[in-house]
Order: C-alpha cells, then sequence, then structure tokens
C-alpha cells in the first residue's frame, strides 16, 4: 500500500503566478481534503472533495480551487499567488464513517512564494 | 466554533522522563479526537484516536483518554525517547463533515 503521495516535493513561484500541486489517496479511500500548514502553526482546513464535488471549504479565498478527477486522485490550484500562500500544503484521504473519520496524511508540498 | 487548545512548547525533557502534553476542546456534539506526529521535513503521521467519551487511544507507549466531562485529550507516555523528539498536534473531527480541526502543536525535545 503506497499510502497518500503528493507531487511536487516543494516548489518556488513569484507573486502572481499560478500553481497546481496534486494529491493521489490511500487505496481505498474516496475522499480527499487538503491542508495549508504555515510555519510553526496547525494545518487549516482548504476543503474537501467527495464523488468529484467539493464537499466542505474552510475560509480561503476564491484563488483557491481544487479538483478531484475519477479515480479520487485531486489536485490543488492556487492563483495569483501572495508572499503569505507560502506554507506547506497536505493532502489527506479518508473513508467516511470509518475509524471516526480517520485521515491518513501525504509527505506535503513545500511551496515558497518571492 | 469548535476549536482545540494546546499548551504551548516547547516541552524540554531528559530521556525516560513523563510525558504530557495537555488539550483541551470546544465542540458542539460528539466528536472524534486525534493526535499526530510531525517529524521535522515530513508531513503528519496519526499516532492514536479515541471516537468517543471514555476511549482510551494508545499506540507505541503513548495513551490518551476521551474526557467529555473536562473537554479534555490529554497525551501521556512513561518514558520518552530520543527519537520521540517531534512535533504534536491535537486535533477533533467532527463526525458530520469529517474536516479536522488541530491546535497549535506542541514541540517535544528529549535530550539523552
Amino acid at each position: 500500500d503506497a499510502g497518500v503521495t503528493q507531487s511536487p516535493t516543494h516548489l518556488i513561484k513569484t507573486r502572481g503566478q499560478q500553481v497546481t500541486l496534486r494529491c493521489s489517496p490511500k487505496s481505498g479511500h474516496d475522499t480527499v481534503s487538503w491542508y495549508q500548514q504555515a510555519l510553526g502553526q496547525g494545518p487549516q482546513f482548504i476543503f474537501q472533495y467527495y464523488e468529484e464535488e467539493e464537499r466542505q471549504r474552510g475560509n480561503f479565498p476564491d484563488r483557491f480551487s481544487g479538483h478531484q478527477f475519477p479515480n479520487y486522485s485531486s489536485e490543488l490550484n492556487v492563483n495569483a499567488l501572495l508572499l503569505g500562500d507560502s506554507a506547506l500544503y497536505l493532502c489527506a484521504s479518508s473513508a467516511p464513517g470509518q475509524g471516526g473519520n480517520e485521515q491518513f496524511f501525504g509527505p506535503g508540498t513545500r511551496l515558497t512564494v518571492l | 466554533g469548535n476549536s482545540v487548545t494546546q499548551m504551548e512548547g516547547p516541552v524540554t525533557l531528559s530521556e525516560e522522563a513523563f510525558l504530557t502534553i495537555n488539550c483541551t476542546y470546544t465542540a458542539t456534539g460528539y466528536p472524534s479526537l486525534f493526535w499526530y506526529v510531525q517529524y521535522p521535513g515530513e508531513g503528519l503521521q496519526l499516532l492514536l484516536k479515541a471516537t468517543k467519551a471514555d476511549d482510551k487511544g494508545s499506540n507505541k507507549g503513548f495513551e490518551a483518554t476521551y474526557r467529555k466531562e473536562t473537554t479534555s485529550f490529554h497525551l501521556e507516555k512513561g518514558s520518552v525517547q530520543v527519537s520521540d523528539s517531534a512535533v504534536y498536534f491535537c486535533a477533533l473531527s467532527d463526525k458530520n463533515t469529517g474536516k479536522l480541526i488541530f491546535g497549535q502543536g506542541t514541540t517535544l525535545q528529549v535530550k539523552p
């Protein structure tokens, strides 16, 4: 079992650019959630995808958007990057109702905005 | 709204010392509770969980008990090792939404 995988590992962008991050969930999981973790902080929920639709959304602007594909993999897109978007972006997968909504995390993508 | 509060770190202990990291929560309903651990440069790993009041989660010598009366989920370990040095996050999950809400994290440093 490969677990949750994310790509790329690191990314450097400049302000105003756009970025796409990718995530493949753990085998058997159909729900993907994205979190932003700023340095020294706990992860903050961005949104969750299930059955190719956004099911839940946190307090993030519309510059943050996502997509889920039929194979359950997911993308996170961020437009018009700001310096404050620099963070570790974590993807987590789960199977609803199982394990008390336990989520399994990938290693993250470290985004640096210059 | 739902929230999680952890004791501030860093926590510095000698090897074989007893560890307690406090965690309290505010939530409507009956959330599931989790402890995650993050080693330097890595993502989050689930350490233990509890899904209902009075449940005790345990793993790798760590334990935490879901206390509804005190809305707490304190993490304990009887004898820490240098390899336990990491950042520990307490989190709750709303059973309806599945969204995780994290505390700010507590850094643990164990010295030989």
